[in-house]
């Protein structure tokens, strides 16, 4: 079965810091992960995605994430927090058997502080 | 811009009433997908389409139902409406479903209230 878990629900970091949004997953086989995210009444926008190429996939805005396959893991960073980022960011995974299906993470919302 | 389209933006109607969400996918892309996004239940998959065909169900109640047309634009009818039912409805398109590298493009929603 293909799940994926948002360890945290909110995360709050100061201007200028490094963000670490965690996600967890779980497939059968090798998995294709998203992320997304969503600023406030504003529809889900692709921020970046995995697809068994390169383990470290860099996205919009300076965000970069980590495939590891040994933790079953593929956390979201950045380096340097904008206010901009305020904003619920989704983990996906995809299960691939004929029809995709699409497993969201429960979200989790960025707090950024000036 | 997705490239996905919702209308309308905005719907306000009263409890029992039918309404109907309309979701035209991006060029090219043969599925869709329906989302519901509430406070307290969160983004909740609904029903996705393929080519017409219906090929995945969700969390969706037997009030709603939806369907894709010829020209691969897809419709959500809500009936009986409950106060419950207000949430953000989201549309997103991809292009297949036979690979992993698929990717959803999400419309910017419509916001419906029931009063």
């Amino acid at each position: 079965a293909q799940s994926v878990t948002q360890l945290d629900s909110h995360v709050s970091v100061s201007e200028g810091t490094p963000v670490l949004l965690r996600c967890n997953y779980s497939s059968s086989y090798s998995p294709s992960l998203f992320w997304y995210v969503q600023h406030p009444n504003k529809g889900l926008q692709l921020l970046l995605k995995y697809t068994s190429a390169a383990t470290l996939v860099k996205g919009i805005n300076g965000f970069e994430a980590e495939f590891k396959k040994s933790e079953t893991s593929f956390h979201l960073t950045k380096p340097s927090a904008h206010m901009s980022d305020a904003a619920e960011y989704f983990c996906v995974v995809i299960r691939v058997t004929g029809v995709n299906q699409f497993y969201f993470g429960t979200g989790t919302s960025l707090t950024v502080i000036p | 811009d997705s490239g996905v389209t919702q209308t309308p933006k905005h719907l306000i109607t009263a409890t029992g009433q039918r309404v109907t969400l309309r979701c035209s996918p991006r060029s090219g892309d043969l599925s869709v997908y329906w989302y519901q996004q509430s406070l307290d239940q969160g983004l909740q998959f609904l029903i996705q389409y393929y080519n017409g065909e219906e090929r995945a169900k969700g969390n969706i109640l037997e009030r709603f139902s939806a369907q894709q047309f010829p020209d691969l634009h897809s419709e959500l009818n809500l009936s009986s409406l409950e106060l419950g039912d207000s949430a953000l409805y989201f549309c997103a398109s991809s292009v297949t479903i036979q690979r992993g590298t698929d990717t959803q493009y999400f419309g910017p929603g419509t916001r419906l209230t029931v009063l």
